[in-house]
């Protein structure tokens, strides 16, 4: 069964508004989650690092006022795209790790921004 | 930072003909991953391989550390392995997972 579940798959959004997105690790607890970025047939691009319990550490070029990241308790991360703006349609992903082999992603997200 | 490049970028199959995918990195890495992203955007992990060869029905992989690239055996390819594969690589020292270009894959009946 999922292990991560993401949502909403699919959102449209008038510019200027805000979107969350939410992680949830259905399997075991995650201190620590991940969300990336894929652009249309481009590679995955790690935004930040989500830590429960404390701020989320984020990558070089990745506005932290733009992109908050939430992550209140061991089984949920929420990813909030604030002032949203036609730059910012994407495809969002979630991501939790068990260990050091095992990788597991959420569904995504595509994001459209009107 | 680190840098991971996949080879081809793009690759049309004919149903039943066998491929192999290359993912070349710029440094030294504890883990390697490789995995199917499918039409839909799921990524599904296909194999952990940090060193070594491994199996798994038509797909096979073979990592070699010492000289920084992995590569993805696929064989009888079928239709519903079109998509789009990429190797993923966890620096030494580091617990971020940094992927690869992508190889877009489409395989054709």
């Amino acid at each position: 069964g999922a292990v991560v579940s993401q949502h909403p798959s699919r959102v449209i959004c008038k510019s200027g508004t805000s979107v969350k997105i939410e992680c949830r690790s259905l399997d075991f607890q995650a201190t620590t989650m991940f969300w990336y970025r894929q652009f249309p047939k481009k590679s995955l691009m790690l935004m930040a690092t989500s830590n429960e319990g404390s701020k989320a550490t984020y990558e070089q070029g990745v506005e932290k006022d733009k992109f908050l990241i939430n992550h209140a308790s061991l089984t949920l991360s929420t990813l909030t795209v604030t002032s949203a703006h036609p730059e910012d349609s994407s495809f969002y992903i979630c991501r939790i790790s068990r260990g050091a082999t095992e990788a597991f992603f959420g569904q995504g997200t595509r994001l459209t921004v009107v | 930072g680190i840098q991971v490049e996949q080879s081809p970028p793009d690759l049309i199959l004919q149903e039943g003909a066998n491929s192999t995918l290359r993912c070349n990195f710029s440094d030294s890495v504890n883990n390697l991953q490789w995995f199917h992203q499918n039409p839909w955007g799921q990524l599904i992990n296909l194999f952990y391989i940090p060193s070594g060869t491994k199996q798994n029905g038509r797909l096979s992989a073979t990592t070699v550390a010492t000289e920084r690239y992995s590569l993805l055996y696929i064989s009888s390819s079928q239709t519903t392995d079109s998509g789009v594969y990429f190797c993923a690589v966890h620096p030494t020292g580091a617990n971020n997972l940094f992927f690869g270009t992508g190889t877009r894959l489409t395989v054709i009946p």
